[in-house]
């Protein structure tokens, strides 16, 4: 199965700031743009925010966005809010089975 | 909107099998656009696929879980449904239920998920 690390585990970042988030895949294997990010917050479900590692899902605000092809992929979140602050996951879908990566947290 | 809502036992005895149910409102699980998802969340841990199951019934599912689950679709009742045979403790998890964009293969509507303790 295809293993995705994040980087890093914690990130923290100042209201306003701006945010970089890694997803690698671990194997010589490339995933192309078959990539999606995910936000959670405590207590709740996550929430698709990107696919196609580059396009938002619906009503995804524009601060949020991705990158990458390959091996590589990044989020990018600018201007921090408030309400962004978060455990963000990736998951590849370009084998199965389908996996995630474990996630970064977006602190204060 | 389209909702889903999982239900099903919050505490199961080990050895024994998980059954939730996700019921899908605001929209049909018969659509050709879709998959109908599985995933899991131990507390405190990451997120880990179970299976996804198509409205004709078609699975497919983590082969890491694939000996002990069955996943199956009621389109009568807009709902499909997890079963998790020989527990142990480290199938207690958030399980929740999610659509599956076919195209893009990525979760794009969640339930709030149910918390499945194994204890006895």
């Amino acid at each position: 199965e295809i293993v995705l690390a994040q980087s890093p585990a914690t990130l923290s970042v100042s209201p306003g700031g701006r945010a970089t988030l890694s997803c690698r895949v671990s194997q010589s294997i490339s995933i192309s743009y078959n990539l999606a990010w995910y936000q959670q917050k405590p207590g709740q479900a996550p929430r698709l925010l990107i696919y196609g590692a580059s396009t938002r899902a619906s009503g995804i605000p524009a601060r949020f966005s991705g990158s990458g092809s390959g091996r590589e992929f990044t989020l990018t979140i600018s201007s921090l809010q408030s309400e962004d602050f978060a455990v963000y996951y990736c998951q590849q879908y370009n084998n199965w089975p389908l996996t995630f990566g474990g996630g970064t947290k977006v602190e204060i | 909107q389209l909702e889903l809502q999982e239900s099903g036992p919050g505490l199961v005895k080990p050895s024994e099998t998980l059954s939730l149910t996700c019921t899908v409102s605001g929209g049909s699980v018969r659509t050709t656009s879709y998959y109908w998802g599985w995933i899991r969340q131990p507390p405190g841990k990451g997120l880990e696929w179970i299976g996804n199951i198509y409205y004709t019934g078609g699975t497919y599912y983590n082969p890491s879980l694939e000996s002990r689950v069955t996943i199956s679709v009621d389109t009568s009742k807009n709902q499909f449904s997890l079963k998790l045979t020989s527990l142990t403790a480290s199938d207690t998890a958030v399980y929740y239920c999610a659509r599956l964009v076919s195209t893009v293969t990525s979760f794009d509507y969640w339930g709030q998920g149910a918390l499945v303790t194994v204890a006895s």
